[in-house]
């Protein structure tokens, strides 16, 4: 079967940092997105990876090993607004998303 | 233009009503896609057009009709829906046809009550 896995819920202070793993165990890879939802309203894109190893984007970085079905998000300098679901999904050999329950995190001052 | 737009943002429709959630992408993209979304859960993937035609049907009761009139417009009909439908309809587009791997743009979504 096809399986995607991230913490239910993570809770971090303003400016410091957060790690959101995601495990995956898809029938083939096409790539891992991470998307971010605010609640009532649509995810919006924040990165992609096919290849092994870091890509950044500003504050934000996204991490891919394929070899251990592994991904992480890394938020710095968190902020309040940064406050979110962050959603792990993974692009299966037919193209199609597969995406993980979501991780709610919630930002303290 | 990288925005997907739907309509209305709201709707609560009876079970015996019949109605119609509207999308529209001007981003040239030729991949459209509906997904429902349940509070606290991830999308789930209804229909996906791809170059105007429906190229997958996730299995979806017939009681939702999907209709691409042209490549920037989607639309899903609604007839007959029970409360269970009642959800987030998020529609999405994305660069190309399905089979590449591009990332897909959400709209704001539909809030969508069936009493």
């Amino acid at each position: 079967g096809q399986n995607i896995d991230q913490p239910t819920e993570m809770t971090a202070t303003e400016g410091a940092i957060v790690q959101i793993n995601c495990t995956y165990q898809t029938s083939g890879f096409n790539g891992l997105f991470w998307y971010q939802q605010h609640a009532g309203e649509a995810p919006t894109f924040l990165s992609y990876n096919v290849l092994d190893g870091l890509e950044e984007k500003g504050r934000f970085s996204s991490f891919l090993s394929r070899s251990k079905g592994y991904s992480y998000l890394l938020l710095k300098e968190l902020q309040m607004k940064d406050s979110a679901s962050y959603l792990c999904a993974v692009m299966d050999s037919n193209y199609q998303l597969i995406w993980g329950a979501g991780t709610k995190l919630i930002i303290k001052p | 233009d990288t925005e997907v737009t739907q309509t209305p943002k709201h709707l609560v429709m009876g079970m015996t009503n019949k109605k119609s959630l509207k999308c529209e992408q001007h981003m040239g993209h030729r991949a459209m896609y509906w997904y429902k979304q349940k509070a606290k859960k991830p999308p789930e993937l209804m229909f996906v057009y791809s170059y105007e035609k429906l190229s997958i049907n996730e299995s979806v009761p017939s009681r939702f009709s999907p209709e691409c009139p042209n490549s920037s417009l989607l639309n899903l009909h609604l007839h007959a829906l029970q409360p269970e439908d009642s959800a987030l309809y998020l529609c999405a587009s994305s660069q190309a046809g399905t089979g590449m791997p591009y990332e897909q743009y959400f709209g704001p979504g539909t809030r969508l009550t069936v009493t």
